[in-house]
């Protein structure tokens, strides 16, 4: 079952910061949040991952609250082309002989509008 | 930065017949790979993992023995939907991680399947 939940779409204008909100009122302390981008019918593209702490980089910012309960990812400047759907994962750790895994939410179809 | 290739992008096959589908780490060494099967307008759903040189372990619910996968070294895998039917239609995504490296997986194009 998917551990996060995100609002299904969302507009922004161009030029305009998206902030893009994510509930994932069960991880536990070890559980990390990515932040993956697919555009149609193409494979999914990193952004961003954190574990407490804010982080930025070239593409975004990632606001993860203090309870660690919820994130928010910021693209400063949308453009046309930051068209897709957001994915807001929780990475679950190795249980037993496994590997590290990501659960995939529903994720947020973000349009931005010229 | 790390490029994963899948092939076929696309394929349509009769239902009854088995397809295969590769999954390569073209500039990297990925010793676990990943298959997702994704269905029109829904999310990507974690179907096996893979790990070079040992068996797939399977997300609960998804058939082992109809999602063959294969990692024989550690620049490919494969995926074959045996005895394919309409419903096994979807967009087969794969992802690899590099070895020693826990905090990326880097994912394939996709491959969509169409069983007529």
């Amino acid at each position: 079952d998917a551990k996060t939940t995100q609002p299904p779409s969302m507009d922004c204008a161009e030029g305009r910061a998206a902030n893009l909100p994510c509930n994932h009122s069960t991880i536990s302390g070890n559980e990390y949040v990515y932040w993956y981008r697919q555009i149609h019918s193409q494979g999914p593209q990193y952004i961003i991952h954190g574990l407490k702490n804010n982080e930025t980089n070239e593409m975004a910012s990632l606001i993860i609250t203090e309870d660690r309960k919820s994130s928010t990812l910021i693209l400063p400047h949308a453009t046309l082309r930051d068209t897709a759907v957001y994915y807001c994962i929780v990475r679950i750790p190795p249980q037993g002989s496994g590997t590290y895994k990501y659960i995939f939410g529903t994720g947020t179809r973000l349009k931005v509008l010229a | 930065g790390a490029v994963v290739s899948q092939h076929p992008s696309w394929v349509i096959c009769k239902s009854g017949t088995s397809v295969k589908i590769e999954c390569r780490s073209l500039d990297f060494q990925a010793t676990t790979m990943f298959w997702y099967r994704q269905f029109p307008k829904q999310s990507l759903m974690l179907m096996a993992t893979s790990n070079e040189g040992s068996k797939a372990t399977y997300e609960q619910g998804v058939e082992k023995d109809k999602f063959l996968i294969n990692h024989a070294s550690l620049t490919l895998s494969t995926l074959t939907v045996t005895s394919a039917h309409p419903e096994d239609s979807s967009f087969y995504i794969c992802s690899a991680r590099e070895r020693g490296n826990y905090n990326e997986q880097f994912f394939g194009p996709g491959t969509r399947l169409t069983v007529l």
